[in-house]
């Protein structure tokens, strides 16, 4: 099947210090995915979309210069989180959209990153 | 704009009571719907999805019908278990917009 690996599954770090997250397509070519962000007890929220050899697009109201998106190659995204403080603290969680090619999963979801900033 | 609106949880019930989770949307066009589930620490895992009027995606015991007249889809289960504890979360993708919109989700619990 479809299967998005995300590392690393959790991260602390000290404010003002910057952490890469990455997300990866395991067995399928994902020209774009995803990045959302879930406060606790609350519903995901679309932070970007990621395309593989292009600039990301952000949703309103994230900071593009915070977040940074990169899609190098057709199986690797990562977002960096630059200067993060604790109201940085979160999950995130990657995803992308394997319904090209001959599998049919949609969008398929990575486990999650648990950022901690202290 | 596309919006889904779902039950507020959390919800408790006993192990083999019958399970509703009710979703509404808003959206132009024909969308897709989805059901998904997130375990405690997980992300998300695709449970249920249909793609037009009156289909009715169904796995692991749970189903969901898109009904286009009521702009609902609904999640039922006919007998829960302890292992569908977790949070349920219904989206939709606006037709040719390859972006998911998520509910607020509800989280669910099952007692033994």
């Amino acid at each position: 099947g479809a299967v998005v690996s995300q590392h690393p599954s959790w991260v602390i770090c000290k404010s003002g210090t910057s952490v890469k997250i990455e997300c990866r397509s395991l067995d399928f070519q994902a020209t774009t995915m995803f990045w959302y962000r879930q406060f606790p007890k609350q519903s995901l929220m679309l932070m970007a979309t990621s395309n593989e050899g292009s600039k990301a697009t952000y949703e309103q109201g994230v900071e593009k210069d915070k977040f940074l998106i990169n899609h190098a190659s057709l199986t690797l995204s990562t977002l960096t989180v630059t200067s993060a403080h604790p109201e940085d603290s979160s999950f995130y969680i990657c995803s992308a959209d394997a319904s090209r090619g001959s599998s049919s999963y949609g969008y398929t979801f990575g486990s999650g990153t648990r950022l901690t900033v202290v | 704009g596309d919006s889904v609106t779902q039950m507020e949880g959390p919800v408790t019930l006993s192990e083999e009571a019958f399970l509703t989770i009710n979703c509404t949307y808003t959206a132009t066009g024909y969308p897709s719907l989805f059901w998904y589930v997130q375990y405690p620490g997980e992300g998300l895992q695709l449970l249920l999805k249909a793609t037009k009027a009156d289909d009715k995606g169904s796995n692991k015991g749970f189903e969901a019908t898109y009904r286009k007249e009521t702009t609902s889809f609904h999640l039922e289960k006919g007998s829960v278990q302890v292992s569908d504890s977790a949070v349920y979360f219904c989206a939709l993708e606006t037709q040719g917009a390859q972006k998911l919109v998520f509910g607020q989700g509800t989280r669910l619990t099952i007692n033994p």
